[in-house]
Protein backbone atom coordinates (compact mmCIF):
# COMPACT_ATOMS: atom_id res chain seq x y z
CA UNK A 1 0.00 0.00 0.00
CA UNK A 2 0.91 3.71 -0.75
CA UNK A 3 2.25 5.36 2.28
CA UNK A 4 1.09 8.70 1.20
CA UNK A 5 -2.59 8.54 -0.36
CA UNK A 6 -4.48 11.32 -1.90
CA UNK A 7 -8.01 11.71 -2.99
CA UNK A 8 -9.66 11.98 -5.41
CA UNK A 9 -6.82 11.72 -8.58
CA UNK A 10 -8.74 13.40 -10.63
CA UNK A 11 -11.58 15.62 -9.81
CA UNK A 12 -13.47 18.85 -12.72
CA UNK A 13 -15.33 21.10 -10.98
CA UNK A 14 -17.06 24.28 -11.78
CA UNK A 15 -16.24 28.14 -11.11
CA UNK A 16 -16.95 29.36 -7.92
CA UNK A 17 -17.50 25.48 -6.12
CA UNK A 18 -15.78 24.49 -3.20
CA UNK A 19 -14.04 21.72 -3.54
CA UNK A 20 -11.69 19.46 -0.54
CA UNK A 21 -8.57 17.37 -1.30
CA UNK A 22 -7.94 14.90 0.86
CA UNK A 23 -4.20 13.48 2.11
CA UNK A 24 -3.64 10.63 4.33
CA UNK A 25 -0.48 9.12 5.43
CA UNK A 26 0.91 6.14 7.32
CA UNK A 27 4.55 6.66 7.60
CA UNK A 28 3.77 8.41 11.07
CA UNK A 29 5.45 11.69 9.67
CA UNK A 30 4.44 14.94 11.71
CA UNK A 31 4.83 17.23 8.91
CA UNK A 32 2.76 17.48 6.18
CA UNK A 33 2.88 20.02 3.21
CA UNK A 34 0.48 20.60 0.48
CA UNK A 35 2.37 21.80 -3.08
CA UNK A 36 0.66 22.97 -6.63
CA UNK A 37 2.32 21.95 -9.57
CA UNK A 38 2.02 24.19 -12.83
CA UNK A 39 4.43 23.54 -16.37
CA UNK A 40 6.86 25.74 -16.23
CA UNK A 41 6.88 26.79 -13.13
CA UNK A 42 7.89 23.72 -10.84
CA UNK A 43 6.26 22.72 -7.22
CA UNK A 44 4.98 25.66 -5.16
CA UNK A 45 4.36 25.61 -1.31
CA UNK A 46 0.67 26.54 -0.39
CA UNK A 47 0.75 25.36 3.06
CA UNK A 48 2.52 23.26 5.56
CA UNK A 49 1.51 21.61 9.18
CA UNK A 50 4.21 20.24 11.31
CA UNK A 51 1.14 19.20 13.83
CA UNK A 52 -2.39 19.10 14.26
CA UNK A 53 -2.41 22.54 16.30
CA UNK A 54 0.29 24.38 14.10
CA UNK A 55 -0.07 25.36 10.81
CA UNK A 56 1.50 27.78 8.28
CA UNK A 57 0.93 29.70 4.94
CA UNK A 58 3.55 28.55 1.79
CA UNK A 59 4.16 31.04 -0.82
CA UNK A 60 1.10 30.64 -2.33
CA UNK A 61 -1.82 30.27 0.34
CA UNK A 62 -4.23 32.71 -0.96
CA UNK A 63 -7.72 31.41 -2.20
CA UNK A 64 -6.98 28.07 -0.02
CA UNK A 65 -7.60 26.45 3.34
CA UNK A 66 -6.69 23.56 4.78
CA UNK A 67 -7.51 21.17 8.10
CA UNK A 68 -5.29 19.10 9.73
CA UNK A 69 -7.49 16.41 11.52
CA UNK A 70 -5.34 14.06 12.77
CA UNK A 71 -1.26 13.38 12.57
CA UNK A 72 -2.16 11.18 9.49
CA UNK A 73 -4.59 13.77 7.68
CA UNK A 74 -4.07 17.27 5.50
CA UNK A 75 -7.30 18.26 3.99
CA UNK A 76 -6.71 20.97 1.37
CA UNK A 77 -9.85 22.82 0.43
CA UNK A 78 -10.77 25.69 -1.88
CA UNK A 79 -13.37 27.57 -1.42
CA UNK A 80 -14.61 29.26 -4.61
CA UNK A 81 -12.58 27.58 -7.11
CA UNK A 82 -11.43 29.44 -10.38
CA UNK A 83 -10.01 28.54 -13.70
CA UNK A 84 -6.64 29.51 -12.48
CA UNK A 85 -6.68 26.99 -9.48
CA UNK A 86 -6.35 24.46 -12.05
CA UNK A 87 -3.49 22.42 -11.82
CA UNK A 88 -1.60 19.02 -10.04
CA UNK A 89 -1.88 19.19 -6.38
CA UNK A 90 0.46 17.08 -4.24
CA UNK A 91 0.54 16.50 -0.75
CA UNK A 92 4.21 15.62 0.48
CA UNK A 93 5.59 14.46 4.39
CA UNK A 94 8.19 14.48 6.21
CA UNK A 95 9.83 13.85 9.17
CA UNK A 96 11.89 15.91 11.86
CA UNK A 97 15.63 15.64 10.92
CA UNK A 98 17.42 13.58 13.27
CA UNK A 99 21.04 15.11 12.63
CA UNK A 100 20.16 15.44 9.33
CA UNK A 101 20.57 18.85 7.53
CA UNK A 102 16.98 18.50 6.02
CA UNK A 103 14.02 16.20 5.83
CA UNK A 104 13.32 14.05 2.96
CA UNK A 105 9.99 14.79 1.34
CA UNK A 106 7.45 12.15 0.30
CA UNK A 107 5.28 13.27 -1.75
CA UNK A 108 1.67 11.68 -3.13
CA UNK A 109 0.51 10.64 -6.35
CA UNK A 110 -1.43 14.09 -6.99
CA UNK A 111 -4.87 15.03 -7.75
CA UNK A 112 -4.88 16.42 -11.34
CA UNK A 113 -8.24 19.58 -10.07
CA UNK A 114 -9.09 21.20 -13.36
CA UNK A 115 -12.08 24.35 -12.89
CA UNK A 116 -14.19 25.25 -15.87
CA UNK B 1 16.89 35.96 -3.97
CA UNK B 2 14.63 32.78 -3.01
CA UNK B 3 14.02 31.31 -6.64
CA UNK B 4 16.28 28.65 -7.97
CA UNK B 5 16.19 29.11 -11.61
CA UNK B 6 16.94 25.72 -13.61
CA UNK B 7 17.93 24.46 -17.06
CA UNK B 8 17.21 23.62 -19.77
CA UNK B 9 13.03 23.13 -19.47
CA UNK B 10 13.33 20.20 -21.95
CA UNK B 11 16.22 17.84 -22.97
CA UNK B 12 16.14 14.92 -24.90
CA UNK B 13 19.73 12.70 -24.87
CA UNK B 14 20.70 9.33 -26.55
CA UNK B 15 20.93 6.31 -24.68
CA UNK B 16 23.93 5.94 -23.25
CA UNK B 17 25.00 9.89 -23.45
CA UNK B 18 25.26 12.13 -20.68
CA UNK B 19 22.07 14.30 -19.24
CA UNK B 20 22.84 17.16 -17.19
CA UNK B 21 20.63 19.67 -15.61
CA UNK B 22 21.66 23.13 -14.15
CA UNK B 23 20.13 24.94 -11.22
CA UNK B 24 21.56 28.20 -10.01
CA UNK B 25 20.11 30.25 -6.81
CA UNK B 26 21.35 33.51 -4.86
CA UNK B 27 20.55 33.33 -1.19
CA UNK B 28 24.03 31.52 0.24
CA UNK B 29 22.06 31.18 2.99
CA UNK B 30 20.55 27.77 1.38
CA UNK B 31 22.10 25.11 2.91
CA UNK B 32 21.14 21.56 1.11
CA UNK B 33 20.43 20.66 -2.32
CA UNK B 34 17.95 17.69 -3.38
CA UNK B 35 17.01 16.57 -6.77
CA UNK B 36 13.82 15.43 -7.11
CA UNK B 37 12.55 12.43 -10.08
CA UNK B 38 9.46 12.46 -11.10
CA UNK B 39 7.46 9.90 -13.56
CA UNK B 40 4.56 10.44 -15.09
CA UNK B 41 1.39 10.34 -12.99
CA UNK B 42 3.70 9.75 -9.59
CA UNK B 43 4.63 12.28 -7.00
CA UNK B 44 8.24 13.60 -7.36
CA UNK B 45 10.37 11.04 -5.19
CA UNK B 46 14.36 12.21 -3.68
CA UNK B 47 17.12 11.20 -5.56
CA UNK B 48 20.19 12.73 -4.40
CA UNK B 49 21.18 15.63 -2.58
CA UNK B 50 24.24 17.67 -1.24
CA UNK B 51 25.71 19.70 1.48
CA UNK B 52 27.57 23.05 0.54
CA UNK B 53 30.76 22.30 1.89
CA UNK B 54 30.56 18.82 -0.48
CA UNK B 55 31.81 20.12 -4.29
CA UNK B 56 30.43 16.42 -5.38
CA UNK B 57 28.00 13.33 -4.80
CA UNK B 58 27.67 10.65 -6.56
CA UNK B 59 25.48 7.70 -6.40
CA UNK B 60 25.41 5.33 -9.04
CA UNK B 61 25.40 6.94 -12.00
CA UNK B 62 23.92 10.07 -10.78
CA UNK B 63 26.32 13.01 -9.65
CA UNK B 64 25.71 16.04 -8.30
CA UNK B 65 28.32 19.03 -9.09
CA UNK B 66 28.38 21.76 -6.83
CA UNK B 67 30.23 25.35 -7.20
CA UNK B 68 29.35 27.17 -4.46
CA UNK B 69 31.18 30.41 -5.73
CA UNK B 70 29.19 30.29 -8.64
CA UNK B 71 25.87 29.04 -6.66
CA UNK B 72 25.27 26.87 -9.29
CA UNK B 73 24.64 23.08 -9.28
CA UNK B 74 24.27 20.19 -11.88
CA UNK B 75 22.60 16.95 -11.90
CA UNK B 76 24.72 14.76 -14.03
CA UNK B 77 23.22 11.60 -15.48
CA UNK B 78 26.05 8.95 -17.08
CA UNK B 79 25.22 6.23 -18.95
CA UNK B 80 21.41 7.69 -19.52
CA UNK B 81 18.29 4.99 -20.15
CA UNK B 82 15.30 5.15 -21.28
CA UNK B 83 14.01 4.23 -17.57
CA UNK B 84 15.19 7.44 -16.63
CA UNK B 85 12.97 9.62 -18.99
CA UNK B 86 11.44 11.65 -16.25
CA UNK B 87 10.86 15.31 -15.15
CA UNK B 88 13.59 16.05 -12.65
CA UNK B 89 13.21 18.80 -10.35
CA UNK B 90 16.32 20.88 -8.50
CA UNK B 91 15.96 22.33 -5.12
CA UNK B 92 17.16 24.72 -2.23
CA UNK B 93 16.28 24.57 1.13
CA UNK B 94 17.08 26.95 4.62
CA UNK B 95 16.52 24.79 7.72
CA UNK B 96 15.20 21.43 7.52
CA UNK B 97 11.63 21.84 6.28
CA UNK B 98 10.93 24.30 3.67
CA UNK B 99 12.29 23.95 0.16
CA UNK B 100 12.42 26.39 -3.00
CA UNK B 101 12.28 24.08 -5.86
CA UNK B 102 12.86 24.94 -9.65
CA UNK B 103 10.94 24.69 -12.67
CA UNK B 104 11.80 21.24 -13.74
CA UNK B 105 13.66 19.47 -16.85
CA UNK B 106 11.65 17.03 -18.66
CA UNK B 107 14.30 14.44 -19.91
CA UNK B 108 13.51 12.16 -22.57
CA UNK B 109 15.80 9.30 -23.25
CA UNK B 110 15.56 7.53 -26.84
CA UNK B 111 16.47 4.11 -27.18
Amino acid sequence: DADVTQTPRNRITKTGKRIMLECSQTKGHDRMYWYRQDPGLGLRLIYYSFDVKDINKGEISDGYSVSRQAQAKFSLSLESAIPNQTALYFCATSDRTSGRIADTQYFGPGTRLTVL
Amino acid sequence: QQQVKQSPQSLIVQKGGISIINCAYENTAFDYFPWYQQFPGKGPALLIAIRPDVSEKKEGRFTISFNKSAKQFSLHIMDSQPGDSATYFCAASIGTYKYIFGTGTRLKVLA
